[in-house]
């Protein structure tokens, strides 16, 4: 069964510093979206992006944030200057023609 | 504003019998639903889904049921497993396929033997 996939699991990372986030979302799908999860909290949707570009964002996905699909199968999340409240798990999710979002199984981002 | 470290409510049931997990969602004019699991440290699982044009759908042990009226969502569960044991969230949507999807608060569910 096709999936989303995402690297790293786990990543830790001293605040100030950029991170980015990988997904390989599943190949014949057209809209890929980054959500992102505080631990014990609701998943929170942050960016919506279809045909190379982005169609929707929250108010959380602020300036530090940055998303791209740099080679038509890598879909990534950067975030600039990490700080302490971005720590959570990060989702990306994609979907085809259906409206049927599939996830993958997130990157734990801690802050120290 | 949102609370920080929402405490989520649990339902217990015991293994075989059947459960009720209930959502409330806010906007009338979302217009499809879907019903994740999700399972400690691992992403949401589609479960089942529903368009706002009918009221029912039924999969393979699990209903979904959609009272537009009251704004409100349930999964049923039937025959419930050890393996359903996780937490399940609601999530709505507007405006078609490639808008975003609202999550809900979620429910833990326990299954005990």
């Amino acid at each position: 069964e096709p999936e989303v996939t995402q690297t790293p699991s786990h990543q830790v990372t001293q605040m100030g510093q950029e991170v980015i986030l990988r997904c390989v979302p599943i190949s014949n799908h057209l809209y890929f979206y980054w959500y992102r999860q505080i631990l014990g909290q609701k998943v929170e949707f942050l960016v919506s992006f279809y045909n190379n570009e982005i169609s929707e964002k929250s108010e959380i996905f602020d300036d530090q944030f940055s998303v791209e699909r740099p080679d038509g199968s890598n879909f990534t999340l950067k975030i600039r200057s990490t700080k302490l409240e971005d720590s959570a798990m990060y989702f990306c999710a994609s979907r085809g023609i259906s409206e049927n979002a599939f996830f993958g199984q997130g990157t734990r981002l801690t802050v120290v | 504003g949102e609370s920080v470290g929402l405490h989520l409510p649990t339902l217990s049931v015991q293994e075989g019998d059947n459960s009720i997990i209930n959502c409330a969602y806010s906007n009338s004019a979302s217009d499809y639903f879907i019903w994740y699991k999700q399972e400690s440290g691992k992403g949401p699982q589609f479960i089942i889904d529903i368009r706002s044009n009918m009221d029912k759908r039924q999969g393979q042990r699990v209903t979904v049921l959609l009272n537009k009226t009251v704004k409100h969502l349930s999964l049923q569960i039937a025959a419930t497993q050890p393996g359903d044991s996780a937490v399940y969230f609601c999530a709505e949507n507007i405006g078609g396929t490639a808008s975003k999807l609202t999550f809900g608060t979620g429910t833990r569910l326990q299954v005990t033997l």
